[in-house]
């Protein structure tokens, strides 16, 4: 069985960082591109950023170029957001997915873990 | 960016109802939309990818269809699992982008 699971998620003043995992498990992780998405408390889903399998890809959204870094470490199945700089507005469940066919769709998510960026 | 609308935001229906949501992309994207389910308090589920291809699991009375600029995400026969919020999303190009979400409520 898939399963992805976040961690790192919290409280954050503005201008400060923070750095999320995701540890993906029950599949084979560097055969597939993995993206972060999240989703603002009560509003809708907002794709953050994609890698491919290797790690060589990356792309971004444009609130979050510049700030954020996406990575993969293939020998732990791990995937990482570095957030720099974060603003009130990055506030938000951050979800890691699996691109299921490394097409661009997202299957499956792990649950979320939250990030609030406040003073 | 491409802009992906959806209509309508709210719909209520009943069990047993036939229900269709519309997404409008803002240029042309040929077959690359997902569609996702969402219920409160839980990360997305993956429905039908490429317009209308179902996805492993997925329930036979959910459909897609549409190509372009234009999408549909029918259920034939509405069920109490149903009842839920859904996105669609289009994967032609980055910035993948997601429409703003349609609420399916119990009439």
């Amino acid at each position: 069985e898939v399963q992805l699971l976040e961690s790192g998620g919290g409280l954050v003043h503005p201008g400060g960082s923070l750095g999320l995992s995701c540890t993906a498990s029950g599949f084979i992780f560097s055969n597939y591109a993995m993206t972060w998405v999240r989703q603002a408390p009560g509003k809708g889903l907002e794709w953050v950023s994609s890698i491919d399998g290797s790690g060589t890809g990356t792309y971004y959204a444009a609130s979050v170029k510049g700030r954020f870094t996406i990575s993969r470490d293939n020998s732990k199945n791990t995937l990482y957001l570095q957030m720099n700089s974060l603003r009130a507005e990055d506030t938000a469940l951050y979800y890691c997915a699996k691109d299921t066919s490394n097409n661009g769709w997202f299957d499956p998510w792990g649950q979320g873990t939250l990030v609030t960026v406040s003073s | 960016d491409i802009q992906m609308t959806q209509s309508p935001s709210t719909l209520s229906a009943s069990e047993g109802d036939r229900v269709t949501i519309t997404c409008r992309a803002s240029q042309t994207i040929r077959s690359w939309v997902a569609w996702y389910q969402q219920k409160p308090g839980k990360a997305p589920k993956f429905l039908i990818y490429k317009a209308s291809s179902l996805g492993s699991g997925v329930p036979s009375r959910f459909s897609g269809s549409g190509s372009g600029t234009e999408f549909t995400l029918t259920i034939s026969s509405l069920q109490p699992d149903d009842f839920a919020t859904y996105y669609c999303q289009q994967y032609t190009s980055y910035p993948y982008t997601f429409g703003q979400g349609t609420k399916l409520e119990i009439k």
